[in-house]
């Protein structure tokens, strides 16, 4: 199976800043690779499919990028409505796998 | 309106047995593959498994924590998913969600293009 390691698990950040999530892989997937944002109580909505192709909709601030064994989602200016969940899945091959999830709180 | 609607839900004991059902609308069910994905207190989000669709054979894939105890079904003609859960651990109290898939240009499903609100299970003694 493929083991996802996403970090940080969480962070704490002001409204306006820029936030990285990092997600690597135990082995090379390509670009198959999605995230996910998730709000207490919701189901998840993803934002990012195939690592880097924005899903309709969202909003441009989000934005994601990498291949192969490391991938980054990029929140540039966060605004009220981003604190959230943010979960990375890895759909190269069974069983799918996501990451731990990075929990943005508001600072 | 498309929307995924999931059932069945509810308190069973460790080693007990529950179906769950997802009921889709507002879209052509049997062209999508299906997932299940589950969400346990204060964890993160976990895959379950997967009926991929008529045209792909009805193929399942499990996720190895459930493999064995989990069958994912799908009835068509009643737009509707089902997962038979047996075997129940504590391990898998969770919010239970149904999502669905339809292919891109170049016939690929990814997971999750629309969700259901999910449901609650509780494996307690």
């Amino acid at each position: 199976d493929i083991q996802m390691t996403q970090s940080p698990s969480s962070l704490s950040a002001s409204v306006g800043d820029r936030v990285t999530i990092t997600c690597r892989t135990s082995q090379g997937i390509r670009n198959a690779l999605d995230w996910f944002q998730q709000k207490p109580g919701k189901a998840p909505k993803r934002l990012i499919y195939a690592a880097s192709s924005l899903q309709s909709g969202v909003p441009s601030r989000f934005s994601g990028s990498g291949s192969g064994t490391e991938f980054t989602l990029t929140i540039t200016s966060l605004q009220p409505e981003d604190f959230a969940t943010y979960y990375c899945l890895q759909h190269n091959s069974y069983p799918l796998t996501f990451g731990g999830g990075t929990k943005v709180e508001i600072k | 309106e498309l929307q995924l609607v999931e059932s069945g839900g509810g308190l069973v004991q460790p080693g007990g047995s529950l179906r769950l059902s997802c009921a889709g609308s507002g879209f052509t069910f049997s062209d999508h593959f299906m997932d299940w994905v589950r969400l346990a207190p204060g964890k993160g989000l976990e895959w379950v498994g997967r009926s991929r669709n008529k045209v792909n054979s009805y193929t399942t894939e499990y996720a190895a924590s459930v493999r064995g105890r989990f069958t994912i079904s799908r009835d068509d003609s009643k737009n509707s998913l089902h997962l038979q859960m047996d075997s129940l651990k504590t391990e898998d109290t969770a919010v239970y969600y149904c999502a669905g898939s339809y292919s891109d240009s170049s016939g690929y499903y990814y997971v999750g293009d629309y969700w259901g609100q999910g449901t609650l299970v509780t494996v307690s003694s």
